[in-house]
């Protein structure tokens, strides 16, 4: 079936390790979101991708990056994990300005 | 005043009830998500909707543009049900954002 994915669904890094969140999807969807969504609040955006044109919110950290070296992959990269980043993180595609499929997330640990 | 607002924010309910869940705003949008989250687990799309009413399984959407109102229902409830409801808005097309807005979610609580 087509889907959003994302791995792992777990991760547990150490404080200041960089860590590498993956998703991909089969959707062959052009637009690609990165959200951080931490307990008891709503999902915030980080970034998006429209194709290749990235496009960064006002308030994302600089610690967070992301890559998306085809259509179907996108990776979230935390260069220096605090422990306030600790957050479920979402992945989500569309069309342009079409409904958003959400992955089932990662859940990220910093200790 | 949020341009989206849920109610309830908490909901219990016994097994087998009939369940509403409403979302109001107070922007334009093009199309409204209805989004499902289980406790500590990743979202599942359930509707999007720009008018009328959907229908999947036990659950039901509707919405009326014009009154900028719309409703999750969900016919005999089970435990499993039991998960926070959130409703983004998709803003409307051509404008300067395809960023969704998120309202505060309901949390129910389907109990045996």
């Amino acid at each position: 079936d087509a889907m959003v994915i994302q791995n792992p669904r777990y991760q547990v890094t150490q404080f200041g390790k960089p860590v590498t969140l993956s998703c991909s999807q089969t959707l062959n969807h052009n637009v690609m979101y990165w959200y951080q969504q931490k307990s008891s609040q709503a999902p915030k955006l980080l970034f998006h991708y429209y194709d290749k044109d990235f496009n960064n919110e006002a308030d994302t950290p600089d610690n967070f990056q992301s890559r998306r070296p085809n259509t179907s992959f996108c990776f979230l990269d935390i260069r220096s994990p605090g422990l306030g980043d600790a957050a479920m993180y979402l992945c989500a595609t569309s069309l342009i300005e079409e409904t958003q499929y959400f992955g089932p997330g990662t859940r990220l640990l910093v200790l | 005043k949020n341009e989206v607002e849920q109610s309830p924010q908490n909901l219990t309910a016994q097994e087998g009830e009939f369940i509403t869940i409403n979302c109001s705003y107070s922007v334009g949008i093009s199309a409204l998500h209805w989004l499902q989250q289980h406790p500590g687990g990743g979202i599942v799309s359930l509707f999007m909707l720009s008018s009328g009413k959907k229908k999947h399984g036990r659950l039901i959407a509707t919405i009326n543009i014009q009154e900028k109102h719309s409703s999750l229902h969900i016919t005999a409830s089970h435990p499993r049900d039991s998960a926070v409801y959130i409703c983004p808005l998709h803003p409307p097309k051509g404008g300067a954002t395809n960023k969704l807005i998120f309202g505060t979610g309901t949390l129910l609580a389907v109990q045996p």
